[in-house]
């Protein structure tokens, strides 16, 4: 069964203190792996797509990666504005048959000052 | 150039009793997919539209239908709603034959079950 999971569920950092979120995922056959913000009680923003192992992208203080097993999403020198909510999603249907996200659970990223 | 919108923003029914659901995609984007979100949890996959079929459904009872119009816009309704069914249901779309396979999300509706 594909399967997402996300760690850890929460994460505090003070401003400036870089981090990493973890996304483990298990699919049959891997066709992109998406990262999104979400505030609270609005939709998910995308952030970046990834679709083969070894790939790299980055935004500003943000810089996601990906292996095989896993993606990694860093935070360098965090502000209290990049508090939130982080998913991570794959798509593991080939996309002209629809391909739907499988979500994690999200990890709720509070920066303090 | 206008991102998804949804309507209405928020909804509160009682137990048995139907709701729609309503989405406009991004300009120059033909799919629509639709999640439930639980308080805590990340989207759940019910249904994408395109070409104004159902070409996948995720893990989800018969009372939960859609439509998708000919201007690419989509409806989800529920039917019999249980307390089970509150959430913010969330619109997705994105474009196909451009090799990008991200998907674009409106602000949801939240919706509560009495």
């Amino acid at each position: 069964e594909d399967q997402v999971t996300q760690s850890p569920e929460a994460l505090r950092l003070q401003e400036g203190e870089s981090s990493s979120l973890n996304c483990s995922y298990t699919v049959s056959g891997l066709r992109g792996l998406f990262w999104y913000r979400q505030d609270p009680g609005k939709g998910p923003e995308f952030l970046f797509t990834l679709y083969s192992a070894g790939e790299e992208k980055e935004k500003e203080r943000l810089k996601a990666t990906l292996t095989k097993k896993e993606s990694f999403l860093h935070i360098t020198a965090p502000k209290p504005e990049d508090s939130a909510t982080y998913l991570c999603a794959v798509q593991a249907t080939p996309y002209n048959q629809g391909g739907k996200l499988i979500f994690g659970q999200g990890t709720e990223l509070s920066v303090k000052p | 150039d206008a991102g998804v919108t949804q309507s209405p923003t928020h909804l509160i029914k009682t137990r048995g009793q139907q709701v729609t659901l309503r989405c406009s995609p991004k300009s120059g984007h033909d799919t629509v997919s639709w999640y439930q979100q639980a308080l805590g949890q990340g989207p759940q996959f019910i249904f994408q539209y395109y070409e104004e079929e159902e070409r996948q459904r995720g893990n989800f009872p018969d009372r939960f239908s859609g439509h998708q119009y000919p201007n690419y816009s989509s409806e989800l309704n529920v039917n019999a709603l249980l307390l089970g069914d509150s959430a913010l249901y969330l619109c997705a779309s994105s474009p196909t034959g451009t090799g990008k396979h991200e998907q674009f999300f409106g602000p949801g509706t939240r919706l509560t079950v009495l």
